[in-house]
Formats: structure tokens, sequence, C-alpha cells
């Protein structure tokens, strides 16, 4: 079983659409990192999350350390949010645990 | 553009080869991490450098040897490797020893071992 539990594992929502993914995690963190990777493979950090709630343009993100668990939201989807997003999760020191991540397609 | 160069972009190798993978920044960070990124597999971090220091993931075969030479560069060196450790290889790079730093990543090395 993964440390870090992510869902859904494939999503497609119409443009406009609000989306929400969401982490469940099961071990103590110091951290958790939201990433987006675009087809190709680049990986660029979006959030990362000790406590309460990151709002960055369009996205936001939310962590309850009490339930282990953390949500993604996108508010007015649009075909450029088409990609996999990964929840990461920081122990002390260097430990790291990834989710497998949530495929997001945004149809026009 | 995350300030994280990685070179080659994609490496096609044979079993018997010995190949190394570049990563590079100038963000002036100071510890340098290896990923491998499977099909369907959850990201796996193979090494990370902090300030010099080596931790490793004791799972990841001696097959793969990482070199640090300083702060800006990070090498993973491959030889006699297997196919199924076709996969992308990320680097990325983070500002310091504390955990509540943000990671920076490179585009990746997309590799075929044949």
């Amino acid at each position: 079983k993964n440390e870090v539990e992510q869902s859904p594992q494939n999503l497609t929502a119409q443009e406009g659409e609000f989306i929400t993914i969401n982490c469940s995690y099961s071990v103590g963190i110091s951290a958790l990192h939201w990433l987006q990777q675009h087809p190709g493979g680049g990986i660029v950090s979006l959030f990362m999350l000790s406590s309460g709630k990151k709002k960055h343009g369009r996205l936001i993100a939310t962590i309850n350390i009490q339930e282990k668990h953390s949500s993604l939201h996108i508010t007015a989807s649009h075909p450029r949010d088409s990609a996999v997003y990964i929840c990461a999760v920081r122990m002390s020191g260097n430990q790291f645990y990834f989710g497998t991540g949530t495929s997001l397609t945004v149809i026009p | 553009e995350t300030g994280v160069t990685q070179t080659p972009r994609h490496l096609v190798m044979g079993m018997t080869n010995k190949k190394s993978l570049k990563c590079e920044q100038h963000l002036g960070h100071n510890a340098m991490y290896w990923y491998k990124q499977s099909a369907k597999k959850p990201l796996e971090l193979m090494f990370v450098y902090n300030f010099k220091e080596q931790t490793e993931n004791n799972s990841v075969p001696s097959r793969f040897s990482p070199e640090c030479p300083n702060s800006s560069h990070l090498f993973l060196h491959l030889h006699t490797l297997q196919p199924e450790d076709s996969a992308l290889y990320l680097c990325a790079s983070e500002s310091g020893a504390g955990s509540y730093n943000e990671q920076f990543f490179g585009p990746g090395t997309r590799l075929t071992v044949l």
C-alpha cells in the first residue's frame, strides 16, 4: 500500500468546471507538496503546505493535518490546466512519498 | 523554465554501456535530488545531496551511482543497466536543509535501455 493515495486517478472536465483532487496520507509529515507535470515530463511545484490553505490564481490548496488529507481545487478550469497533478508528502529530513498522480483533461 | 537543466533529454543505451546523466542549477541551492519515474508508478527518490552529504534510498541498485562535485552540478552514472531501468529520471534542487523548502525540477532525461 502506498503511503500517499490520490483520487481520482483520472478526471475529465468541461472548460469552466470547478475541479477537486484529493490526497490522503498515512504518515506524519512536515510538509505536503502539490506538483504539476505536463506531457513531456517537466514538473512544476504548485504549492507547499504545512497547515491551512493557500491560493495562487485559480488554484487553491488546503490541508487538514488531523485528518491527514489535502485537496487541490481548480476554479474556472481551462484546457491548459490539463496535466498530471501529484501529491507528495515530506517527512522530517529528506524522506518523501509521492502519490501516483491524477491525470486531468479539460475539454474546451 | 525552472532554472534546473538536465542533459541529455533522451538517451537510448544497451545493457553493456556506461553513460552519465547531468543536472545543473545556478539558483544558489544547496540540495539536489535524483528521482526515477516509471510508467504508472509514483516518483521514487533515489539520491539526495544536501550540503554535500549524500542520502540514498537503499532499494536503488548499485548500477546507479551519483556524483556531486559541487553544489551546482549533479551526475548520475549508469552502468550495466537492465530494461526495467527504462524510465524518466528527474533532477530537482532545493534551497537548503530545512523541511519547508520548495523543490525546483528539471525537465528530465527519458532513458530507454535495450
